[in-house]
């Protein structure tokens, strides 16, 4: 049983759309982070959060925290080509045990 | 910087063989934390190191063992190889005792193919 969901497991979309990935678990974390990993490589980190309810943004890309800091979603918006990958959501226990969900593997078709 | 560099990039062994990954952190980072990516899945957590000493460990037999070295650099031994050992390993470096709580930098993994 993973500690961290992610959905949707796949997403396939238009250039242009908007798209949210979930990212929930029943664990409180000391942080939640987001990574991109493109295939044959390590995963690169995007964004961490570590206050409930925080919202962070990264050009197109927002991330918020849950207020109980068990959840997680990143946003997407007028996603291109070149967001293409497998997005993971990493939540920490304890300030140093990593948890992985097991991905969203998004691809966007121009 | 040269960032988390890991060796070698691809491996074939086979079943019953043992096998060393290494992996240099990050410059200025002292936590290690080594990962088993299988195809289409999250990674997932075997061990991690500070100050030498193994302080966290996921849920992997005793045929995964480490070491992390003076310098900071690490190595992931697997003995008696198993075809589900075939994945991709990872390497994440951090800085201090709880860096991975602010991210962590993982390098481009070693694809480890056991026939």
């Amino acid at each position: 049983t993973q500690l961290l969901e992610q959905s949707p497991q796949f997403l396939s979309i238009q250039e242009g759309e908007n798209l949210t990935v979930y990212c929930n678990s029943s664990s409180v974390f000391s942080s939640l982070q987001w990574y991109r990993q493109e295939p044959g490589e390590g995963p690169v980190l995007l964004v961490t959060v570590v206050t409930g309810g925080e919202v962070k943004k990264l050009k197109r890309l927002t991330f918020q925290f849950g207020d109980a800091r068990k959840d997680s979603s990143l946003h997407i918006t007028a996603a291109q080509p070149g967001d293409t990958g497998l997005y993971l959501c990493a939540g920490v226990h304890n300030f140093n045990k990593f948890y992985f969900g097991s991905g969203t593997k998004l691809n966007v078709k121009p | 910087d040269a960032g988390v560099t890991q060796s070698p990039t691809h491996l074939i062994k086979t079943r019953g063989q043992q096998v060393t990954l290494r992996c240099s952190p990050k410059s200025g980072h002292d936590t290690v934390s080594w990962y088993q990516q299988a195809l289409g899945q999250g990674p997932q957590f075997i061990f991690q190191y500070y100050e030498e000493e193994e302080r966290q460990r996921g849920n992997f037999p005793d045929r995964f063992s480490g070491h992390q070295f003076p310098n900071y650099s690490s190595e992931l031994n697997v003995n008696a190889l198993l075809l589900g050992d075939s994945a991709l390993y990872l390497c994440a470096s951090s800085p201090g005792e709880q860096g991975p709580w602010r991210g962590a930098f993982f390098g481009q993994g070693t694809r480890l193919t056991v026939v």
